[in-house]
């Protein structure tokens, strides 16, 4: 079975670091590249961070750049979203997603077709 | 405030015909594709529509994309007490790089 399974998740006071994982597990995870995309209590998605399958490639949104840093390791097909500096508005189901394969062989990089069920983070002090 | 702008809200009765509008701008939908996905109370978001049109395999073809301009739209026919839940509309955004932008979701009641 396809997986995408979060943990790490927690409670943590502002300015404090949090290190989230992902495991994957039922696809060739190194084929792939990955997301986090959070949401906030009672509000949309919002896209976090990328990074592509050989890690060459990493994108941040605006509002963690310089905060987050998200790395994989492909030999334990595992992905990882560091946290460093956590705001109160970092307070959000943290999910990691995987880029979309279609069966012609095209992969859809801005489209995200497994999920993981999520792991939240709250920043309170 | 989202990039992409959605409806808050949308309700049709079942059996039903209901679209939900997703408006951007030349930068991310006048560019680029739209997904769409849904979310059902409590779970993880699921892909429904990708590439403006076309439909994972196990998505019924009840659900429907379409692109025009900067704007993008969901219909989905047949309405099912089973599809009431959150819609997401997204799309590269060229402006920033390597960024993909959400509309801020419509919530869909089955009356």
């Amino acid at each position: 079975e396809v997986q995408l399974v979060e943990s790490g998740g927690g409670l943590v006071q502002p300015g404090g670091s949090l290190r989230l994982s992902c495991a994957a597990s039922g696809f060739t995870f190194s084929s792939y590249s990955m997301n986090w995309v959070r949401q906030a209590p009672g509000k949309g998605l919002e896209w976090v961070s990328y990074i592509s399958s050989s890690s060459s490639t990493i994108y941040y949104a605006d509002s963690v750049k310089g905060r987050f840093t998200i790395s994989r390791d492909n030999a334990k097909n595992s992905l990882y979203l560091q946290m460093n500096s956590l705001r109160d508005e970092d307070t959000a189901v943290y999910y990691c997603a995987r880029e979309y394969y279609d069966s012609s062989g095209y992969y859809y990089t801005d489209a995200f077709d497994i999920w993981g069920q999520g792991t939240m983070v709250t920043v309170s002090s | 405030q989202s990039v992409l702008t959605q409806p808050p809200s949308a309700s049709g009765t079942p059996g039903q015909r209901v679209t939900i509008s997703c408006s951007g701008s030349s930068s991310n939908i006048g560019s680029n594709t739209v997904n769409w996905y849904q979310q059902l109370p409590g779970t993880a978001p699921k892909l429904l529509i990708y590439s403006n049109n076309q439909r994972p395999s196990g998505v019924p073809d009840r659900f429907s994309g379409s692109k025009s301009g900067t704007s993008a739209s969901l219909a989905i026919s047949g309405l099912q007490s089973e599809d009431e839940a959150d819609y997401y509309c997204a799309a590269w955004d060229d402006s920033l790089n390597g960024h993909v932008v959400f509309g801020g979701g419509t919530k869909l009641t089955v009356l």
